[in-house]
């Protein structure tokens, strides 16, 4: 099955600086990779997602990128604010198709303004 | 739209008890899921409902059962509470076709 490892487990930065979490995974057939935050007392809530086909995707000041060779994947966040203060996770498949998600444990981002 | 709504927010529980955990959607979705959190460890699948009245597990199922009791419905019970299984339970919904999970708030469970 498939295994999700992430690093850093917590990333403190000063507002307006980037930040970069990588994840990597273990089955080189999985072909979805979201990325979720969760702001403290809630559930988790998706901000970007790739597939296996594409390398790079942009949303505003976020991006995920993807190197299938290596198998991992990195969220970037540029200019970051106060309110990207939160837990971000990575995932991948646990099987062929996107049904079920394995998670990496989380990265505690923190932005000192 | 309520979105995906648990109940309850918060539970005690002593070592042997039994409870169920709630969860609804109203986003018309086929898929649910039930997750638990816990400190450095992520989120970690329970059970999965693909459509009513099918259910599967997940990575870490004992001590649990669910019951997907219609489309917008589905259940999480702990049979014999351990302390083990003190957690933060999530409940997710996705739509048929479409890849984004959706989540409820939580709901946060000690077992003494």
């Amino acid at each position: 099955g498939e295994n999700v490892e992430q690093h850093p487990s917590t990333l403190s930065v000063q507002e307006g600086d980037s930040a970069v979490i990588k994840c990597t995974y273990s089955d080189s057939a999985s072909n979805y990779f979201p990325w979720y935050k969760q702001e403290l007392g809630k559930g988790p809530q998706l901000i970007i997602d790739i597939r296996s086909n594409v390398g790079e995707k942009k949303d505003q000041r976020i991006a995920v990128t993807l190197n299938k060779t290596a198998k991992h994947f990195s969220l970037h966040i540029t200019e970051t604010q106060p309110e990207d203060s939160a837990v971000y996770f990575c995932a991948a498949p646990l099987a062929t198709g996107f049904q079920k998600l394995v998670f990496g444990t989380g990265t505690r981002l923190l932005v000192s303004p | 739209n309520a979105g995906v709504t648990q109940t309850p927010k918060f539970q005690v529980l002593k070592t042997g008890q039994s409870m169920t955990l709630q969860c609804a959607q109203d986003m018309n979705h086929n898929s649910m899921y039930w997750y638990r959190q816990d400190p450095g460890m992520g989120l970690r699948l329970i059970y999965y409902s693909a459509s009513e009245g099918t259910t599967d597990k997940g990575e870490v199922p004992n001590g649990y059962n669910v019951s997907r009791l219609n489309k917008r419905e589905f259940s999480l019970r702990l049979e014999s509470a351990a302390p083990s299984q003190t957690s933060v339970y999530f409940c997710a919904s996705r739509k048929q076709g479409l890849e984004t999970q959706y989540f409820g708030p939580g709901t946060r469970l000690l077992v003494l």
